[in-house]
């Protein structure tokens, strides 16, 4: 398993801010995931982020919207920019360690999430 | 339409067994896992199945899976109030992505 970390738990925004989520993992995965669940929703994936180059996004989400960086294998972060009040969600990062052995599971790891309200 | 779809509500007596149901569409899926969302809180992975098995126990958990008519089931025997939560049905696709029913509130009254 992975321990994911995301800070902030919960922010409060102003319409038209941009907001920057950070993921941090404690140890090397090959994959890492950025997903919105909106209020009473289930998940939706937004992107793929890819170390070293562009995320990979899912219909309906563009990069000038939601920006993802992955500097390396542990951190990653999504910016969700010029907010409205539709974008209150909470964004969780889940993360795919390498399957090491050929009797283990392949499955994704979720952190706790960021909270976003905007007013 | 939803890939994979779960009923919404489920409420049930403390001590007694709770039954989740989920149906998927894609046959080629490798793994379907089930997750817990406790208020405030981010999904804890409960279970999974393997597409080639057809049951799995893992102490109070039994997950049951028909391939044939792709339906998979939660089963939680003795259910504490600790149980109430959002319980997702996800499947992976051969794409490695998941794809999550719309969560199931699973109530336990005294």
């Amino acid at each position: 398993s992975a321990v994911i970390s995301q800070k902030p738990s919960r922010d409060i925004c102003q319409r038209g801010t941009s907001l920057t989520i950070q993921c941090q993992v404690d140890s090397q995965v090959t994959m890492m995931f950025w997903y919105r669940q909106q209020p009473g929703q289930s998940l939706t994936l937004i992107a793929t982020a890819n170390q070293g180059s562009e995320a990979t996004y899912e219909s309906g989400f563009v990069i000038d919207k939601f920006p993802i960086s992955r500097p390396n294998l542990t951190f990653s972060t999504l910016t969700v920019s010029n907010m409205s009040p539709e974008d209150s969600s909470i964004y969780l990062c889940s993360v795919e360690p390498l399957r090491v052995t050929s009797g283990g599971v392949d499955t994704q790891y979720f952190g706790p999430g960021t909270r976003l309200t905007v007013l | 339409g939803e890939d994979v779809e779960q009923s919404l509500f489920l409420s049930v007596r403390e001590g007694d067994s709770s039954v989740i149901n989920c149906t998927y569409t894609d046959s080629s899926s490798t793994y379907l896992y089930w997750y817990k969302q406790e208020p405030g809180a981010g999904l804890q992975l409960l279970t999974y199945i393997f597409s080639n098995m057809d049951m799995k126990q893992d102490q109070r958990l039994t997950v049951l899976l028909n391939k044939k008519d792709k339906h998979l089931s939660l089963r939680i025997a003795d259910t504490q109030t600790g149980d109430s939560a959002i319980y997702f049905c996800a499947e992976r696709r051969n794409d490695y992505k998941l794809s999550f029913g719309a969560g199931t509130t699973v109530t336990v009254r005294a």
